[in-house]
């Protein structure tokens, strides 16, 4: 199975940060990559799709990149409703996979 | 409005059944991949299980042989039959959409995404 790390696991960031999360895939899977948001008790949300794209109705501070190995989601500036777990998720084998999410908290 | 509503959820005994069932409205659940996703408390996401518009499905390796995904397109509903359950399947189970991009051709399957989320429904197995 394709195994998928992030990093960091933990970050603390205060209101209007940049700040970027890591998902390396420990084989290349093209840009079948996606990014969800969690917020604690609630369902998963979509953000980026394809590795870039962005999904509809979500903010455009949210941006994703990369393609084979690496990706990165960076938020341009933090906002207090952008505090939360956030997953990556590969579909490029039929088994797909989570990353181990990267907690979001105020500084 | 597009919804999926998941329910079934609940106590089982270790070695137990649970079926759990997801509701669609607004989409229909034969013309999308759909999948089961889970959580167990407090860790990460794990996922569980994809049904292709083929009816071809997918299991994780901690489910194959004791999960079946189906569905009902009279009822336009999804299922996750869960046999022999363990410990370890006590999470949250959520349903979700998945929207498929027809561009886009990765063996078996079209790229797709998560788009729609039920809330999820808890099972949890105890003794």
């Amino acid at each position: 199975d394709i195994q998928l790390t992030q990093s960091p696991s933990f970050l603390s960031a205060s209101i209007g940060d940049r700040v970027t999360i890591t998902c390396r895939a420990s084989q290349g899977i093209n840009s079948y990559l996606a990014w969800y948001q969690q917020i604690p008790g609630k369902a998963p949300k979509l953000l980026i799709y394809a590795a870039s794209t962005l999904q509809s109705g979500v903010p455009s501070r949210f941006s994703g990149s990369g393609s084979g190995t690496e990706f990165t989601l960076t938020i341009s500036s933090l906002q207090p409703e952008d505090f939360a777990v956030y997953y990556c998720q590969q579909v490029k084998s039929y088994i797909s996979t989570f990353g181990q999410g990267t907690r979001l908290e105020i500084k | 409005e597009v919804q999926l509503v998941e329910s079934g959820g609940g106590l089982a005994q270790p070695g137990g059944s649970l079926r759990l069932s997801c509701a669609a409205s607004g989409f229909t659940v034969s013309s999308n991949y759909m999948s089961w996703v889970r959580q167990a408390p407090g860790k990460g996401l794990e996922w569980v299980s994809v049904i292709y518009t083929g009816g071809t499905t997918y299991y994780a390796d901690s489910v194959k042989g004791r999960f079946t995904i189906s569905r009902d397109n009279s009822k336009n509903t999804l299922y996750l039959q869960m046999n022999s359950l363990r410990f370890e399947d006590t999470a949250v189970y959520y349903c979700a959409r998945d929207e498929i991009d027809y561009s886009n051709y990765v063996y078996p399957h079209y790229y797709y995404y998560m788009d729609v989320w039920g809330k999820g429904t808890t099972v949890t197995v105890s003794s």
